[in-house]
């Protein structure tokens, strides 16, 4: 079954640390790639997006993941972090799945940074 | 562009009672909706599919006379919670795709349900 794993579930940094938030998947058609953020009491955000072409993709506030697809991977990466990327992360795929799309989401990383 | 509100955002109910929440498309036509549940700390779980004008498609193991999605209009759907229980409180979030947006969804900001 086609599945999203994000094997950190809890990542503390201090300010200005580079981050790296890890993202597999299985699914073997093609796919679309996504990084969601959830501050705080705030709806899921879009960060950034992979459907083909390049596979390092920027996304916003700095952020970009790199798509490696013999590795199956969609790793999140950010090189200094600040306190209000305090946040859940959230990888999801875009897979089909019964005929139609379906996104399917990891179990997310809860990400503290320390001022 | 491609916002999505949902209503109301928090909402408290006694068991038994049925709540009903609204998803809609601000600025896009929304061929299909997606309705997820978000446990605290945990990721989201896709509940089910509607496309506009037909009938909602549900993931495995989600009662589809307990939830019931209406689906009328390219710009709103429905969730109603049917003879809540406690179990049932939870942190409901919708998604719109369409609009000639592609397989991008854009979500609403979640109802929080307590039911009491």
């Amino acid at each position: 079954a086609q599945s999203v794993s994000q094997h950190n579930h809890h990542v503390i940094l201090s300010e200005a640390a580079s981050l790296e938030l890890g993202c597999n998947y299985s699914y073997g058609g093609t796919v679309n790639l996504f990084w969601y953020v959830q501050y705080p009491g705030q709806h899921l955000q879009l960060l950034l997006k992979y459907f083909s072409g390049d596979p390092l993709v920027k996304g916003i506030k700095g952020f970009e993941a790199e798509f490696i697809k013999s590795k199956f991977s969609f790793n999140l990466r950010k090189p200094s972090v600040q306190w209000s990327d305090t946040a859940e992360y959230f990888c999801a795929v875009n897979a089909r799945m019964d005929s139609s799309y379906k996104l399917i989401f990891g179990s997310g990383t809860r990400l503290l940074v320390r001022p | 562009g491609a916002v999505v509100s949902q209503h109301p955002s928090w909402v408290i109910c006694k068991s038994g009672t049925s709540v009903k929440i609204e998803c809609r498309s601000l600025d896009f036509q929304a061929t299909t909706m997606f309705w997820y549940r978000q446990f605290p700390k945990q990721s989201l779980m896709l509940m089910a599919t509607s496309n506009e004008g037909s009938k909602a498609t549900y993931e495995q193991g989600v009662e589809k006379d307990k939830f019931l999605i209406n689906h009328a209009s390219l710009t709103l759907s429905t969730l109603t919670v049917t003879s809540a229980h406690p179990e049932d409180s939870s942190f409901y979030i919708c998604s719109a795709r369409g609009g000639g947006l592609g397989y991008e969804q854009y979500f609403g900001p979640g109802t929080r349900l307590t039911v009491t």
